[in-house]
This record gives C-alpha cells, structure tokens and sequence, in this order.
C-alpha cells in the first residue's frame, strides 16, 4: 500500500527554527509538494520538489531524498502566524497526489 | 485567493436531504478535484475530472456524485445525507490533471457542511 507518515503535532517558540519530517513509501514517485492549512481554511502550496536537496524560499525550506523516501520541511524565524497543519504529499507513479495526514505545528510566545 | 471559488460557503441541511455543491476552477485549470475534510481530519480525496471526463476515483461514496461542465465548472452532489457527512469539502483546481509531475493543485475556500 501507500502510505506517509508525518508527526502528530509539533510545537515550537516564536523565533527559533522547526523541521517537520515527511517519510512517504508509494508506487513511484513523481515529486513531493508541501501545503500550509490554516484551520477551517483551505491548504495553500508552499512548495515542490522532485531532485535531492534543499529547496528555499524566504524563510521556508523544503529537502528531498528520493533515495530514502524522507523529505522535510524547515520553518526560520517562526512568528506566531506559522500556527498551522503542514500537509505533505507525494505524487506517486499514476500521477495521482497521496496525502499525509498533516503536522498540526503550535506556536508558543 | 487562489483563484478558485465555491459556493455556498456554508450550507446546513437536515439527514436525508440532497445538496449541490458548486466550484469554478481558475482560468486555464483543465482538472477538478473534490476532498472533504472531517473535523480534526487529514483531507479524503473524492473525485477528479479533467475536462469533462472522470479521471480518478477515491473514497466517495455510492451517496455522492460529481460532474464537470463544459465550460469546466464542477458540481458535487450529496443525497440521503447522514451526520457522518457534516465536514470541509474543497474544491481544487490544476492545469492539466497532473499528468506533469509539478501540476499544482490549488484549493478553493471550501464550503461548511452541517448536517443536523
């Protein structure tokens, strides 16, 4: 079966920096996107990738590695807005989009 | 705003009754793709069409049924609605259905469903 795993919940202070992990095992892998939802709101993308190593924007970051069908997502300078569920999905050999179930990520002040 | 809309934004119904769920994808987006998200729940993929034609299937249930138009705006019908059916249900859009590997779908606002 398919299947990605990705924490529960994560909770980290304003400021500082968080990774959230996303390990996917799927039939074929044509790339991995990460979503932000806030809650009661629709999942917005932050980011694809499908080479390995890190992709940046601003002060969110994205790494793959296919070989270890693991990817992450790094959070900088968290403000108290980054309060949401990071959604991880992967596009898998039919070109179908597996998802996870979502980190819900806490901030504290 | 990502460009897709849907409507209603909220809509609360009795059990049993049918409702219609509304969608128009963004200008140039091919593909629709329905989810419903329970409450605290990771999002269920229903049902995707690309331009007009059922492209793949999910978990939707006997109870529900989708079309895509012509002019690509989608439907989502929902009938002998139960508790259980109380949830987010997004609308998502995308060029081309995800036949290229960075095909982004992007996600309308939802509509609320409360089933009472």
């Amino acid at each position: 079966g398919q299947n990605i795993d990705q924490p529960t919940e994560m909770t980290a202070t304003e400021g500082a920096i968080v990774q959230i992990n996303c390990t996917y095992q799927t039939s074929g892998f044509n790339g991995l996107f990460w979503y932000q939802q806030h809650a009661g709101e629709a999942p917005t993308f932050l980011s694809y990738n499908v080479l390995d190593g890190l992709e940046e924007k601003g002060r969110f970051s994205s790494f793959l590695s296919r070989s270890k069908g693991y990817s992450y997502l790094l959070l900088k300078e968290l403000q108290m807005k980054d309060s949401a569920s990071y959604l991880c999905a992967v596009r898998d050999s039919n070109y179908q989009l597996i998802w996870g179930a979502g980190t819900k990520l806490i901030i504290k002040p | 705003d990502s460009g897709v809309t849907q409507t209603p934004k909220h809509l609360i119904t009795a059990t049993g009754q049918r409702v219609t769920l509304r969608c128009s994808p963004r200008s140039g987006d091919l593909s629709v793709y329905w989810y419903q998200q329970s409450l605290d729940q990771g999002l269920q993929f229903l049902i995707q069409y690309y331009n007009g034609e059922e492209r793949a299937k999910g978990n939707i249930l006997e109870r529900f049924s989708a079309q895509q138009f012509p002019d690509l705006h989608s439907e989502l019908n929902l009938s002998s609605l139960e508790l259980g059916d109380s949830a987010l249900y997004f609308c998502a859009s995308s060029r081309v259905g995800g036949s290229s590997g960075s095909d982004t779908q992007y996600f309308g606002p939802g509509t609320r469903l409360t089933v009472l």
